[in-house]
């Protein structure tokens, strides 16, 4: 079975600009969610998308939004970037909320 | 909003050695999660418990749920270099869709 997928895998934008950013979730999963991991810090939660329905959200603003398509896989945009959304973003994705499967991420710099 | 405090952030040890690192929360947890995570690799699911007083062993690691389902400890025996990494605890809420993480601890194992 595949993993998750996510790309691209290094992304530089300037501040102002928006991004988007891809996710394949893993074969048989239905469920996506997004993290935000800074440095030296642990994966905070973004939002999470269950049969192409948002599914619960985390303290961002409205400029972090996201889409699942019918295949179950995702995308995250944002826009507006700042420079504090420099990051690493992971997706995972998991059967009906249960042993999630992280992808490697994108790195994120935001100049 | 649910915080995950694991300690200690950093241990650095010899090869051969027992730790023992901890996830602890005043918020009670339908099931909490396990990670190890390399640099530039997504978390990689190490266990999921669910009910209170639950112990896991995976190898020379033990895991083990608070009764109360608010608190978690992963123990090591027998350290290894390939044991370095950082761990991270997560946890999920009821219905919240989504997964709390903690700030890690950062590990380190020398030969």
């Amino acid at each position: 079975e595949t993993g998750v997928t996510q790309s691209p895998t290094h992304l530089i934008k300037t501040r102002g600009q928006q991004v988007t950013l891809r996710c394949s979730s893993q074969s048989g999963h239905n469920t996506v969610s997004w993290y935000q991991q800074a440095l030296g810090q642990g994966p905070q939660f973004i939002f999470q998308y269950y049969r192409e329905e948002e599914n619960g959200r985390g303290n961002f603003p409205p400029r972090f939004s996201g889409l699942q398509f019918p295949n179950y896989s995702s995308e995250l945009n944002v826009n507006a970037l700042e420079l504090d959304d420099s990051a690493l973003y992971l997706c995972a994705s998991s059967l009906e909320g249960y042993g999630y499967t992280f992808g490697s991420g994108t790195r994120l710099t935001v100049v | 909003t649910q915080l995950l405090e694991q300690s200690p952030q950093f241990l650095s040890i010899q090869e051969g050695e027992n730790l023992t690192v901890y996830c602890n929360s005043s918020s009670v947890f339908s099931s909490l999660q396990w990670y190890r995570q390399e640099p530039g690799e997504g978390p990689v699911l190490l266990v999921t418990v669910v009910t209170g007083g639950e112990v896991k062993k995976l190898k020379r690691l033990t895991f083990q749920f608070g009764d109360a389902r608010k608190d978690s400890s992963l123990h090591i025996t027998a350290a290894q270099p390939g044991d370095t990494g950082l761990y991270l605890c997560a946890g999920d809420e009821t219905n919240a869709g989504k997964s709390t993480f903690g700030d890690g601890t950062t590990l380190t194992v020398k030969p």
